[in-house]
């Protein structure tokens, strides 16, 4: 089992629909977990991170989170043709306090 | 805030040549950067993790004579490709962290691309 399980897509919305990005983990000790935005050929940008169970919103963007079933996905409102990107999730894994375990990005694609 | 600037942008050389890589922290100080490596429609692949003033911490399978890294600033970590060859061809990316906190983001460069003909 991977450590981090990203759909791979695409995932494809029509523009002003809402995109919904999910990521599960398999570590119950991961205690951060950061959505980052890559355009292809580019490296990838923060959007959020979100440490709590709950929800956290930014603008256009609410990441979600559940410990309890081990998920955290992305909330996109208001989809534009320039959220198209792949969205990679990234955890702390528990025991590597240091580096982030990235999943393998979900591809979207909003259309006209 | 929070830019991380690496250079060069494109890397285009011979087998054989050595090449190094900087990543640099704008407006922030990067006690922990990161070196990743990442190929076409793959996802990112940690290479190692550098603490200012102290040796880097190479992920299994990565060769530390091959891939040298230097941390002597809290703004400024080196990655040189040593004895490069086409097999060595891939985007490397810096990021860096802000804090020793584990839980702050890591922030990115824009990436070097580089290719061994």
């Amino acid at each position: 089992q991977k450590e981090v399980e990203q759909n791979s897509g695409p995932l494809s919305v029509p523009e002003g629909a809402i995109a919904s990005l999910n990521c599960t983990y398999s570590d119950r000790g991961s205690q951060s977990f950061f959505w980052y935005r890559q355009y292809s050929g580019k490296s990838p940008e923060l959007i959020m991170f979100i440490y709590s169970n709950g929800d956290k919103e930014d603008g256009r963007f609410t990441a979600q989170l559940n410990k309890a079933s081990q998920y955290v996905s992305l909330l996109i409102r208001d989809s534009q043709p320039s959220d198209s990107a792949t969205y990679l999730c990234a955890v702390n894994v528990n025991g590597t306090a240091s580096k982030l375990t990235f999943g393998t990005g979900t591809r979207l694609q909003v259309t006209l | 805030g929070a830019v991380v600037s690496q250079h060069p942008s494109w890397v285009i050389c011979k087998s054989g040549t050595s090449v190094k890589i900087e990543c640099r922290s704008l407006d922030f100080q990067a006690t922990t950067m990161f070196w990743y490596r990442q190929f076409p429609k793959q996802s990112l692949m940690l290479m190692a993790t550098s603490n200012e003033g102290s040796k880097a911490t190479y992920e299994q399978g990565v060769e530390k004579d091959k891939f040298l890294i230097n941390h002597a600033s809290l703004t400024l970590s080196t990655l040189t490709v040593t004895s490069a060859h086409p097999e060595d061809s891939s985007f490397y990316i810096c990021s860096a962290r802000e804090s020793y906190r584990f839980n702050q983001p890591q922030h990115f460069g824009d990436g070097t691309r580089l290719s061994i003909l």
